[in-house]
Order: C-alpha cells, then structure tokens, then sequence
C-alpha cells in the first residue's frame, strides 16, 4: 500500500530558484495538508485543501502555492526559494471531516536545503 | 497567543516512571483532538486520539477539558522506548485546519 507519496525525499536548491513538492495519496482522501518543521520545532501548517479544487492558507503560507486539481494530488510550489525555507516538507491526507475520528496518515517528508 | 501550546520539556525521567504532558488551545470551538509521536527526523505517528470523555490505551491515558481548553497525555511506567517527541494536534475552530503544537520531548533513562 502506497499511501502518502513525497518526492522528491532530498533536494537542494540555490537561493531564488523554484521548484514543486510533490504529494500523491492513494487512499481517496479528501482533505490534505502540507506541514514543515524546521530543527528542533514542531510543525506548522502551510497549506490544507478540503477537496479538489478548494485550497486555504496555514499558518505560514506566504513565499509557497498550491494547487489540488485532483483528489489524489496536492502539489506545493517554492517560488524564488530563501534559505528561510530550510525545512522538512511533510504532506498528509485525512479521511473524515472531523469530530474524534480523521487521523492525518503523513509521507516521509522532503527535506529541503536552500543555499 | 498562539492557536496550540505545549511545554517543550525536556523531560528527563527514569524508567518506570509516570509522566504527564498537557497541551492548551485557544480555540473554544475546537472539535478534534490527537496526539502523535514523532521519532528523530521521521514523520509523526498517531498515538492517540482524544474523546471527549477520555480514552486510555494499555499505558497511555488521554484527557480532554473543555472548561480549561487542554488535553493531556498521561504516560505509565515509562519504558526506554517511549523517549521521543509528543506532538498535541488540534482542529482550530469548526474546520479542518489542523495545527500542532511545538512538541514535548520525553527522555526516560534507565
């Protein structure tokens, strides 16, 4: 079973290059989210999505982009990546809509190095 | 304020010891509650849900308090291989943002 699928699992980039993370999940999820966590921190939201075609910001969304134009897939873009962006990309999707079920099944994470 | 607190220890305790952790959130309308474990550079596993009136699992106890707006995780007779990070998740508001927060570490020693 496949699950949660990041790529790439390491990358470095140079200081305002771009790139796509890409998140795939094979559960038929509904709801998907894209969390990093720097050294030492906890994780903090960059994007969600409830289904195809509906995006919100997190907490920490500004220099990414997302798109979900299918359930399966939920891309996140850098744009003109900073070293601020050093971090540890993890992707997750969820089952259900809430209430005391709906666990977030995570990928391995990317971890991304902006020099 | 932030949405999910949690006192980022370390806690250092010796095996076979008890440990409590709590996490506040500042949200009223929250509705979901979890907490995960996280090992060193590896993505975070579902420990527990947390219910509304209380769950336990073998020696893991959670608790929610709706009046107080924290949950916490109750750990018996800790073993060598629970030291890692536990993550307190929380749905902020009536959606499904969910957020966590920053992570308490627990070390037990033998």
């Amino acid at each position: 079973n496949a699950g949660v699928t990041q790529t790439p699992k390491f990358r470095i980039l140079k200081i305002g290059q771009s790139m796509t993370l890409q998140c795939a999940q094979d559960m038929n999820h509904n709801y998907m989210y894209w969390y990093r966590q720097d050294p030492g921190m906890g994780l903090k939201l960059i994007y969600y999505s409830v289904g195809a075609g509906i995006t919100d910001k997190g907490e920490v969304p500004n220099g990414y982009n997302v798109s979900r134009s299918t359930t399966e897939d939920f891309p996140l873009r850098l744009e003109l990546a900073a070293p601020s962006q050093t971090s540890v990309y993890f992707c997750a999707s969820r089952p259900l809509a809430g209430g005391e079920a709906g666990e977030l099944f995570f990928g391995e994470g990317s971890r991304l190095t902006v020099l | 304020r932030k949405e999910v607190e949690q006192d980022p220890g370390p806690f250092n305790v010796p095996e076979g010891a008890t440990v409590a952790f709590n996490c506040t959130y500042s949200n009223s309308a929250s509705q979901s509650f979890f907490w995960y474990r996280q090992d060193c550079r590896k993505e975070p596993k579902l420990l527990m849900s947390v219910y509304s009136s209380g769950n336990e699992d073998g020696r893991f106890t959670a608790q929610l308090n709706r009046a107080s707006q924290y949950i916490s995780l109750l750990i018996r007779d800790s073993k060598l291989s629970d030291s890692a990070t536990y993550l307190c998740v929380v749905n902020v508001g009536y959606g499904n943002k969910l957020v966590f927060g920053a992570g308490t570490i627990l070390r037990v020693k033998s």
